[in-house]
């Protein structure tokens, strides 16, 4: 069965530091990943998809980026953290594209102080 | 601004009852999802209802879809407790380049 791992679970960071949020998934191959970021009670905003490796698509303009160095490993980062790149940070696996369910992660909470 | 918007965004209901939501989007759809998120957590796949479908059925889960209206409920019979979350709908539009896109999401929570 497939399995979708993020770390860390939590993270408290300083304004101004790096960030590296990392994403994995076992039991498939060539999955496609997203990153999403969550504000408090709110909706997912999409973030970053990746469709291969190597292979990344960004959504919206910001300091972060991401990267897929190997098929399944998926991974978020920033030079420079905002007070604004606070929130729940979301990693998720599908087969493709639209038609079809989107596999989560447990998140990561990141808290920029 | 988002595709899919829920209505109500917080609902609050007795355990037995039946809880009822509704999503409304803006452009045509190829498919419309729904997803649960217990607080703190990851999304889950409840169910997928294509545009050619009207209505659907999981377990205590019944999702119906109007395209002409473009909108979608999900009703949760005789909730439980367990039930308590939020609910997000996701629209896979091609106007959107066949990525879901999420609504802000219903709060629910069920009284024991």
């Amino acid at each position: 069965s497939q399995t979708i791992h993020q770390w860390p679970a939590t993270l408290v960071q300083p304004v101004g530091s790096p960030l590296s949020l990392e994403c994995t998934v076992e039991g498939t191959s060539n999955p496609n990943l997203y990153w999403y970021r969550q504000a408090a009670g709110r909706g997912l905003q999409l973030l970053f998809y990746s469709v291969g490796i190597g292979q990344i698509s960004s959504e919206v303009p910001q300091n972060l980026s991401a990267s897929r160095p190997q098929d399944r490993q998926f991974i978020l980062s920033s030079k420079k953290l905002l007070l604004s790149d606070s929130g729940f940070y979301l990693c998720a696996w599908s087969l493709g594209v639209g038609s079809y369910e989107q596999y989560f992660g447990p998140g990561t909470r990141l808290t920029v102080t | 601004s988002q595709q899919g918007e829920e209505d109500p965004q917080a609902l609050s209901i007795q355990e037995g009852e039946n809880a009822t939501m509704n999503c409304s989007y803006k452009t045509s759809i190829n498919n419309l999802q729904w997803y649960r998120q217990n607080s703190g957590r990851g999304l889950v796949h409840l169910i997928l209802i294509r545009s050619n479908e009207r209505e659907k059925h999981s377990g205590r889960l019944r999702v119906t879809l109007d395209t002409s209206k473009k909108s979608s409920s999900l009703l949760i019979t005789a909730s439980r407790a367990a039930d308590t979350a939020s609910y997000f709908c996701a629209t896979d539009a091609r106007a959107a380049g066949n990525k879901l896109t999420f609504g802000g999401g219903t709060r629910v929570l069920v009284k024991p």
